[in-house]
């Protein structure tokens, strides 16, 4: 069966410019998180939505980051007035209720010039 | 600090030959503890999850082994294959599954 997808798959930008990333989880999973992974770094956990509850944004670095879960499917993360800093792979994970494994997307290297 | 660190960093093997990977970990109170395999350009994929009543865990030629008194797990792999180059990623998870800890790999690289 299809797993969590993510677009694009790579994205280079312009430091200061607006970027949007996508994350389509497996279908019926109810609880979705973002992380991002820096280069050499582990894991690093932004924000976890689950069901209609309210989103655990603790994770967000800055208010730069912003996140949407539209309709409990797809989800957004929005980074505004991007910074080289803000250059990773940000990996989008899904998981059904009741269970712990979270099933990862390939991420979407971001790199900001 | 991170509240969970791995050794070796990198290693390198043989085909063929066995591999043990080390997890340390402070995160409290304990829920319970992953290892994921990650492909290069890959996301992770879930190898092992243990609680805290569990103190081993196999998936094909993969063992992990936790002691939750030390603080410790480990990931053994079995007649390594070309296949098990990755990085290895430990997770450990408080109470709250949101609260995940991650360390930073352990880079494995099996040479023919």
């Amino acid at each position: 069966g299809a797993g969590v997808s993510q677009s694009p798959s790579n994205k280079v930008t312009e430091k200061g410019k607006d970027v949007e990333l996508r994350c389509d989880p497996i279908s019926g999973h109810t609880a979705l998180y973002w992380y991002r992974q820096s280069l050499g770094q582990g894991l690093e956990f932004l924000i976890y939505f689950q069901g209609n509850s309210a989103p655990d944004k603790s994770g967000l670095p800055s208010d730069r980051f912003s996140a949407e879960r539209t309709g409990g499917s797809v989800s957004t993360l929005t980074i505004q007035r991007t910074q080289q800093e803000d250059s990773a792979v940000y990996l989008c994970a899904s998981r059904t209720q009741g269970t712990d494994t979270q099933y990862f997307g390939p991420g979407t290297r971001l790199t900001v010039l | 600090k991170n509240q969970v660190e791995q050794s070796p960093q990198s290693l390198i093997i043989l085909e063929g030959k066995n591999c043990t990977l080390q997890c340390n970990y402070t995160v409290s109170p304990f829920s319970n503890l992953r290892w994921y395999k990650q492909d290069t350009g890959r996301g992770p994929v879930s190898l092992t999850i243990m609680t805290f009543s569990e103190n081993t865990k196999s998936n094909g030629r993969y063992t992990a082994t936790l002691d939750a008194d030390t603080k410790q797990s480990s990931l053994h792999i079995t007649a390594s294959q070309l296949s098990d180059s990755a990085s290895y990623i430990c997770v450990v998870s408080a109470w709250n599954n949101n609260d995940m800890r991650f360390g930073a790999g352990t880079r494995l690289t099996v040479k023919p």
